[in-house]
């Protein structure tokens, strides 16, 4: 069965440049997948980041941009701040009213 | 003030039932694609059904047959019935509303389930 993969870790200096991707065990991430891209912190609740490939939601940061690169959905993190530190998570839709996340990507700054 | 509002989480034997509660303040249910997605301990997150504003409803195959969505419309209230409880159903279980824009974007704050004898 398919899966959705991201890198589990990355590590990103601050104001630095980082891009995290989202793929497919089998097959090429398009934007009829919708792709969408949320952030969490340990013992919250996921928050909304891009959805629909690349439109940031209400009270994101500029520095966030969603785009597909490759066969890949991908979220470019320009300029990191030391509070971007978290987990990154992206869910794509399967079809047939099925969904599925990406397993994650712990990012560090420093 | 929209938001979301789980509640019914619990420790359950494995092989016992849960109900869990979404109660919903701002918007309408019943109008909305509404979601469970569960998180288990130190992993990432994972759907787990939806019940779309048509009635339909779908489940990820590792709940499929055990777990039930449902919605009240006159309460405004998202329920997900779970049985047959095995200990990898533990997590913390959130539900997420799907906007017509293609983002899950209400979440609630979530409600532990934890399957253990």
């Amino acid at each position: 069965q398919t899966a959705v993969t991201q890198e589990p870790s990355f590590s990103v200096s601050p104001r630095g440049t980082v891009t995290l991707t989202c793929g497919l065990t089998s097959g090429s991430v398009s934007t009829s997948y919708y792709p969408s891209w949320y952030q969490q912190t340990p013992g919250q609740a996921p928050r909304t980041l891009i959805y629909s490939t690349n439109t940031r939601s209400s009270g994101v940061p500029d520095r966030f941009s969603g785009s597909i690169l490759g066969n890949k959905a991908a979220l470019t993190i320009t300029g990191a701040q030391a509070d971007d530190e978290s987990d990154y998570y992206c869910v794509l839709y399967m079809g047939s009213g099925i969904w599925m996340f990406g397993g994650g990507t712990k990012l560090t700054v420093l | 003030e929209v938001q979301l509002v789980e509640s019914g989480g619990g420790l359950v034997q494995p092989g016992g039932s849960l109900r869990l509660s979404c109660a919903a303040s701002g918007f309408t249910v019943s109008s909305n694609y509404m979601n469970w997605v569960r998180q288990g301990p130190g992993k990432g997150l994972e759907w787990v059904s939806v019940i779309y504003s048509s009635g339909g409803t779908y489940y990820a195959d590792s709940v499929k047959g055990r777990f039930t969505i449902s919605r009240d419309n006159s309460k405004n209230t998202l329920y997900l019935q779970m049985s047959s409880l095995r200990a990898e159903d533990t997590a913390v279980y959130y539900c997420a509303r799907y906007s017509s824009d293609e983002a899950f974007d209400i979440w609630g704050q979530g409600t532990v389930v934890t399957v253990s004898s």
